[in-house]
């Protein structure tokens, strides 16, 4: 099973709310992403977890807070977005390197999150 | 500077051929990985095939198979027997960063659109 789920698919939101994107893996990943993708461009990396602690944050703005509960979830809270927030956020998880696998990332479906 | 060029932003085949999607690639690293994956319009990255630097021979994975030629440091995708599902963007990746990390921060090329008429 190589399953990311993300929800919720489509969120539209004004600047003032603050919202929460959810991802879930059930595959014993214990790396997992968030990428923020603009329209007809490549994803960008935000933040990386790993064994639930925050390893990289590629220096992304203070609205955006995320949150590993457990080894299965990781959550982006929003508060006080842009209109130039608006995009694709996609999830993703892998597996270690050093666990003698391969460190594929799996991706979520994404949340379309539009921010009026 | 950029690390992965994906030099064609749109390709047109038609369905039962093959088609093969550029990917070339910059690093001085000795162990590195690339990867490609398709993004239909719903928005979900679906990974294809992944090389390792060190095999040796050309990773396939049913359809696609990857072109690697390390020594041009190219990773071209073939598609054979072309879909009309296969329509989509194609992003080639390469894994970067040292091996110890435990996970690896992936940087994406510009993508490839994709196009199977009937």
């Amino acid at each position: 099973d190589t399953e990311v789920t993300q929800t919720p698919k489509h969120l539209v939101m004004g600047m003032t709310n603050k919202k929460s994107l959810k991802c879930e893996q059930h595959m014993g990943h214990r790396a997992m992403y968030w990428y923020k993708q603009k329209a007809k461009k490549p994803p960008e990396l935000m933040f990386v977890y790993s064994y639930e602690k925050l390893s990289i944050n590629e220096s992304v703005p203070s609205r955006f807070s995320p949150e590993c509960p457990n080894s299965s979830l990781l959550n982006l809270h929003l508060h006080a977005l842009q209109p130039e927030d608006s995009a694709l956020y996609l999830c993703a998880s892998s597996h270690q390197l050093t666990s003698g696998v391969t460190d594929t990332q799996y991706f979520g479906p994404g949340t379309r999150l539009t921010v009026l | 500077a950029q690390k992965i060029t994906q030099t064609q932003p749109g390709m047109f085949v038609q369905e039962k051929e093959a088609v093969t999607l550029d990917c070339t690639y910059d690093t001085s690293d000795q162990s590195y990985g690339l990867f490609w994956y398709k993004q239909p319009s719903s928005g979900e990255m679906i990974f294809l095939i992944y090389q390792g630097s060190y095999d040796e021979q050309n990773a396939t994975e049913g359809r696609y198979s990857l072109n690697f030629q390390k020594a041009r440091k190219s990773a071209n995708l073939v598609i054979s027997a072309s879909q009309l599902g296969d329509s989509a963007m194609y992003f080639c990746a390469m894994r970067e960063g040292p091996e110890n990390t435990g996970f690896q921060k992936l940087v994406f090329g510009t993508g490839t659109r994709l196009l199977v008429s009937p």
